[in-house]
């Protein structure tokens, strides 16, 4: 069964600061990963979506990386704002099997932002 | 283009009522899924359309939990008889199937069970 575990559950940085997300996932035959912001309340919205054969895409100030050997993607925001106050979620697609298509969620890094 | 959307965004009911929640999809989306999330966790599966008909309901808790997409495109989500256990965000996507399979959510449905 995947497991995708994000690391740090929380996190406060100063405006301004770059910052990394961590996700670990425990089956590596995946087909995608996907990160996704969400704001208090609100619904997913999507980051970015990381191909297996790909090992990275950005996105404006957000770039995410993927090493599917190890199990291990992270999300590095940039000159981090007040605005990209929210939980981070990191999901997983795995290849193949019955279920192939279905999101395997973390529980999301809580990333505050102060001014 | 118009986005996911889910009606209602929030829905208080008493335990033992019935309930539907409505996911309408981005217009020629022909995947759906339904995703439960409880509070400070990762949503959760619960059921995955390919047109019309459901193609894994695995992620279903019980039987009071049942959907539909009669026509493949919009989708109800029914719960039966609701527990206080079933309060949680109700969330949908949707995606192409092909090249770009990225599952674009709406805004949830949050239901309250009292």
């Amino acid at each position: 069964k995947q497991e995708v575990t994000q690391i740090p559950a929380a996190l406060s940085v100063p405006e301004g600061e770059n910052l990394v997300l961590n996700c670990s996932f425990t089956d590596s035959a995946i087909y995608n990963l996907q990160w996704f912001r969400q704001d208090p309340g609100k619904g997913l919205t999507s980051l970015l979506l990381i191909q297996s054969s790909q090992r990275e895409q950005t996105s404006g100030r957000l770039n995410a990386s993927l090493d599917k050997s190890s199990g291990r993607s992270t999300l590095y925001i940039a000159a981090s704002q007040p605005g990209d106050s929210a939980t981070y979620l990191c999901a997983v697609r795995l290849r193949s099997g019955g279920s192939n298509y279905k999101l395997t969620f973390g529980k999301g890094t809580l990333l505050t932002v102060n001014p | 283009g118009a986005g996911v959307s889910q009606t209602p965004s929030n829905k208080v009911t008493e335990k033992g009522k019935y309930v539907e929640l409505r996911c309408d999809p981005i217009s020629g989306h022909t995947a759906l899924y339904w995703y439960r999330q409880s509070l400070g966790q990762g949503p959760e599966f619960l059921i995955y359309f390919q047109g019309t008909g459901a193609a894994d309901d695995s992620g279903l808790p019980n039987d009071r939990f049942f959907a539909v997409r009669p026509e493949g495109s919009v989708s109800t989500l029914k719960i039966q008889r609701t527990e206080r256990g079933d309060s949680a965000m109700y969330l949908c996507a949707s995606s192409f199937v092909g090249s770009d399979e990225t599952q674009y959510f709406g805004p949830g449905t949050r239901l309250l069970v009292l």
